[in-house]
C-alpha cells in the first residue's frame, strides 16, 4: 500500500469553479499535512498546513482533514488560470523512526480552463 | 539573495565525472535536506542535517554523498552516477528538524541533473 496517494489526473476544472484535490495516507500515526504547490520546472511552494481534523481557511484555499477516513483535501474556491499546476500532498510520519519526515505524494495536476 | 539558492540549476555530466551540488539558505534555518524528483515519482527524502549533523540518510547510495559545513550550507557529492539517476535534486531547509517546526520546509529551485 503506497504511503499517501493521489489522483495523478489531471484535473479540469472552469475558470471560478472549486477545485477539490484529494489525498489519502496510510500511517494512521499521521500527524501533520501540507499541501504544495509545484508550477511545471519550478520547486514546491507551501500552500499551507493543518493539524487538527476539520476545516481551515487561508484566502481561497481550505484544507480539510478527517483523521478517522485518513484523507485530507484541498478546496481551492474562485479556480484561476493561474492556479493550474501540481499539487502534492504531504504527510508527517508521526512516530518511529524517522517521524518527522514529510512523505510525499505523487501529486495530482491541476488545470484551470479559462 | 533570499530564501534557498541552489547552483548549478542544470548539470549535465558523465557516468564516470565527479561534480558537486549546492545549497545556500538564507533564512536563518538549523535543517537542511536532499530530496530527490524523479518523473512520475513522489519526491523522495534522501537526507537531512540538523544543525550541521546528518540525522537521516534514507538509504541512498554512496554515490551520493553529502556534505554540511555550516546550517546555511549543504552540498551533495556525486561520483561514478548511473544514468537512472538523472532527476531534479532538490534542496530544502527548515527551522529545525523535530516536532512540527520540522515540517514547514521551504524548497530551493533545485539541480536538473542528466548522467549520460
Amino acid at each position: 500500500q503506497k504511503e499517501v496517494e493521489q489522483n495523478s489526473g489531471p484535473l479540469s476544472v472552469p475558470e471560478g469553479a472549486i477545485a477539490s484535490l484529494n489525498c489519502t495516507y496510510s500511517d494512521r500515526g499521521s500527524q501533520s499535512f501540507f499541501w504544495y504547490r509545484q508550477y511545471s520546472g519550478k520547486s514546491p511552494e507551501l500552500i499551507m498546513f493543518i493539524y487538527s481534523n476539520g476545516d481551515k481557511e487561508d484566502g481561497r484555499f481550505t484544507a480539510q482533514l478527517n483523521k478517522a477516513s485518513q484523507y485530507v483535501s484541498l478546496l481551492i474556491r474562485d479556480s484561476q488560470p493561474s492556479d493550474s499546476a501540481t499539487y502534492l500532498c504531504a504527510v508527517n510520519k508521526g512516530s518511529g523512526a524517522g517521524s518527522y519526515q514529510l512523505t510525499f505524494g505523487k501529486g495530482t495536476k491541476l488545470s484551470v480552463i479559462p | 539573495e533570499t530564501g534557498v539558492t541552489q547552483t548549478p540549476r542544470h548539470l549535465v555530466m558523465g557516468m564516470t565525472n565527479k561534480k558537486s551540488l549546492k545549497c545556500e539558505q538564507h533564512l536563518g534555518h538549523n535543517a537542511m535536506y536532499w530530496y530527490k524528483q524523479s518523473a512520475k515519482k513522489p519526491l523522495e527524502l534522501m537526507f537531512v542535517y540538523n544543525f550541521k549533523e546528518q540525522t537521516e540518510n534514507n538509504s541512498v547510495p554512496s554515490r551520493f554523498s553529502p556534505e554540511c559545513p555550516n546550517s546555511s550550507h549543504l552540498f551533495l557529492h556525486l561520483h561514478t552516477l548511473q544514468p537512472e539517476d538523472s532527476a531534479l535534486y532538490l534542496c530544502a531547509s527548515s527551522q529545525d528538524y523535530g516536532g512540527r517546526a520540522s515540517n514547514t520546509q521551504y524548497f530551493g529551485p533545485g539541480t536538473r541533473l542528466t548522467v549520460l
